[in-house]
């Protein structure tokens, strides 16, 4: 099956540093992928779609600035979480879809996620 | 209105016996939908997909669609403490204005569901 490899898996940072995540699809190239968060407790919420090759499409109420997205190969997606707050600590979470259909009806497969905290 | 909507549970089920999960969708123009099983800590792994009306077995596991009711289950049949996790139940709801032409999906809370030894 579709595997989506997501690095690192967990990361602990100072408030006002910068992290980079990174989310590679293994054995398929994915033109779109997807960033999810999720906090304690709730649902994964849609942060943002990563377009291999163009702009970031993000979702309402997400700062575009402060969660910078490039996806610069068929393979790799990167969110760069600049200038982090505690508030900022969550699970991120990315994920593609497979590469037998790709289209909308066909699900998504997640990487291992990366639990971020801000201190 | 939530878009996609669950028990958040606990629904504690015995060992042996038939655990029902069930799920709403508000979008009536819905068509792919999933179950998701996700362990404390970790990602999400798909457990099933359903895109027409009825019956969709796998295993221990049958998916339930219902359109017209905009209600989907999941059933697990012969339940393992195994089976303990959070259930998320995900459908391909069209997003207006959100940009882009592949959205994500739309996850519910999720049921945590407990299978007692």
């Amino acid at each position: 099956g579709a595997v989506v490899s997501q690095h690192p898996s967990w990361v602990i940072c100072k408030s006002g540093t910068s992290v980079k995540i990174e989310c590679r699809s293994l054995d398929f190239q994915a033109t779109t992928m997807f960033w999810y968060r999720q906090f304690p407790k709730q649902s994964l919420m849609l942060m943002a779609t990563s377009n291999e090759g163009s702009k970031a499409t993000y979702e309402q109420g997400v700062e575009k600035d402060k969660f910078l997205i490039n996806h610069a190969s068929l393979t790799l997606s990167t969110l760069t979480v600049t200038s982090a707050h505690p508030e900022d600590s969550s699970f991120y979470i990315c994920s593609a879809r497979g590469p037998q259909t790709g289209g909308r009806g066909s699900p998504l497969h997640f990487g291992n996620g990366t639990r971020l905290t801000v201190t | 209105q939530k878009e996609v909507e669950q028990n958040s549970g606990p629904l504690s089920v015995p060992e042996g016996a038939i655990a029902s999960l069930n799920c709403t969708y508000s979008d009536r123009g819905s068509q792919s939908f999933f179950w998701y099983r996700q362990y404390s800590g970790k990602s999400p792994e798909l457990i099933m997909s359903i895109y027409s009306n009825g019956d969709k077995e796998d295993g221990r596991f049958t998916a339930q669609l219902n359109k017209a009711s905009q209600y989907v289950s999941l059933l697990i049949r012969d339940s393992q403490p195994s089976d303990s996790a959070t259930y998320l139940c995900a459908v391909n709801i069209g997003r207006k204005g959100s940009g882009g032409g592949a959205d994500g999906l739309t996850f519910g809370k999720g049921t945590h569901l407990i299978i007692q030894p």
